[in-house]
């Protein structure tokens, strides 16, 4: 059984500040890492696939980073503006396999 | 729109009854998932088509659901005598590259 986990939970920040999550996953059979963000009442959005161990990825004011050795990922949000509340999800992969899914961590931007 | 759509959104139904679900996914991916959302949950895999062969299933699809892809166009997941565990979102998925999903809004089930 593959094990994700996400920390924290939830978080609530207030716009502007900067906030960061991690996800642990196995560091065996590691095929990609996915970060998807799901704002209420609409579909889950992938952000970032990675791939390689020390990855780094950036779109706009969201980074991620990748660690495959130690099995962790983590997201940072530059800047939180009300907008990117959501609740952030990663995913592992072991290759053709589905993608196995943490509970996610909801963030509230507070303006 | 070219995403990928799933109706209905909304099913509140009686336990005991059955419902079904339809997926459409983006037209030129091959493979479609099945995931299942309860509250405090993240997504979590149901079953998996390759064109229309169903090539994998979760141990958490009992015998009282059943997915189909006839064509390998879209998909319908028919739940039978459903039971109040049973209320979740459903998530369809569609991907012509493994691992890369594009994710429908979902149907949210309640049973009564």
């Amino acid at each position: 059984i593959l094990n994700v986990e996400q920390s924290p939970q939830s978080l609530h920040v207030q716009e502007g500040d900067s906030t960061n999550f991690t996800c642990s996953f196995p560091s065996s059979n590691f095929y990609a890492l996915h970060w998807y963000r799901w704002e209420t009442a609409k579909s889950p959005e992938a952000l970032f696939v990675m791939t390689l161990n020390g990855d780094e990825k950036k779109k706009g004011r969201i980074s991620a980073t990748l660690n495959t050795k130690e099995g962790y990922s983590y997201l940072y949000i530059k800047g939180s503006q009300p907008e990117d509340s959501a609740t952030y999800l990663c995913a592992f992969s072991s290759g053709y396999s589905t993608l196995t899914f943490g509970k996610g961590t909801m963030l509230l931007v507070s303006p | 729109d070219t995403g990928v759509s799933q109706d209905p959104r909304h099913k509140i139904t009686k336990r005991g009854q059955n419902v079904t679900f339809r997926c459409d996914p983006i037209s030129e991916h091959n493979r479609l998932y099945w995931y299942r959302q309860t509250l405090g949950q993240g997504p979590e895999f149901l079953t998996y088509f390759q064109n229309e062969a169903q090539l994998e299933k979760s141990r958490l699809l009992s015998d009282r659901f059943s997915a189909e892809r006839p064509k390998g166009s879209f998909s319908t997941l028919e739940i039978q005598r459903t039971e109040q565990g049973d209320s979740a979102m459903y998530l369809c998925a569609s991907s012509h590259i493994p691992g890369e999903l594009f994710f429908g809004e979902g149907s949210r089930l309640t049973v009564l």
